[in-house]
């Protein structure tokens, strides 16, 4: 099993949709969580960290569930501008970067 | 803006050729990485430093060396270039003890 797993998609949603996608990790120990988005031809910039309690910015929510331990990342009203692919990342127990994992991404993309 | 730099941003080299990626970040950050992307594997750590002076190995080191030349630079350097090392190059750089990189624009080698 690999340490942190997404489903590649692409998921293809129309614009006001919502859509949401999860990614699964392997080391329960794991420590902290992010969501980064990644555009196409472009660098990975960070979206969001997922907190136990949470994470809610504007219309993006991330969610931790520990006991089946996997991360999620729900959009709502989704506009043409989502389209890009989303990381997954997870830091397993030692708090540093260079320990950090990447999932390999899930590609949405959303049509008008 | 403030950032990560990487030079060059594209470059396509013969197998056997050596070149050095350079990348500089002006963030005052303690930690660099170098990390490459291919398709389906995601992200996948090269080599790291996490401070100046000190280099260590990542997930995929081997035909790679680095330089941490001072805070600001990290070079990575290919010393006989193989196909198998095509691929898009990411320099990384965050502050000490915090696990979220920022990523530069990325560097597209091709090796023929």
């Amino acid at each position: 099993r690999k340490e942190v797993e997404q489903d590649p998609g692409p998921f293809n949603v129309p614009e006001g949709a919502t859509v949401a996608f999860n990614c699964t990790y392997s080391n329960s120990a794991s420590q902290s969580f992010f969501w980064y988005r990644q555009d196409c031809r472009k660098e990975p910039k960070l979206l969001m960290s997922v907190y136990s309690s949470g994470n809610e910015d504007g219309r993006f929510t991330a969610q931790l569930n520990r006991a089946s331990q996997y991360i999620s990342l729900l959009i709502r009203d989704s506009k043409l501008s989502d389209s890009a692919t989303y990381l997954c990342v997870v830091n397993p127990p030692g708090s540093s970067a260079s320990k950090i994992i990447f999932g390999s991404g899930t590609r949405l993309s959303i049509r008008p | 803006n403030a950032g990560v730099t990487q030079t060059p941003k594209f470059q396509v080299l013969k197998t056997g050729q050596s070149m050095t990626l350079q990348c500089a970040q002006d963030m005052n950050h303690n930690s660099m990485y170098w990390y490459r992307q291919d398709p389906g594997m995601g992200l996948r750590l090269i080599y790291y430093s996490a401070s100046e002076g000190t280099t260590d190995k990542g997930e995929v080191p081997n035909g790679y060396n680095v330089s941490r030349l001072n805070k600001r630079e990290f070079s990575l350097r290919l010393e006989s270039a193989a196909p198998s090392q095509t691929s898009v190059y990411f320099c990384a750089s965050s502050p000490h003890g915090h696990p979220v990189p920022l990523f530069g624009e990325g560097s597209r080698l091709t090796v023929l």
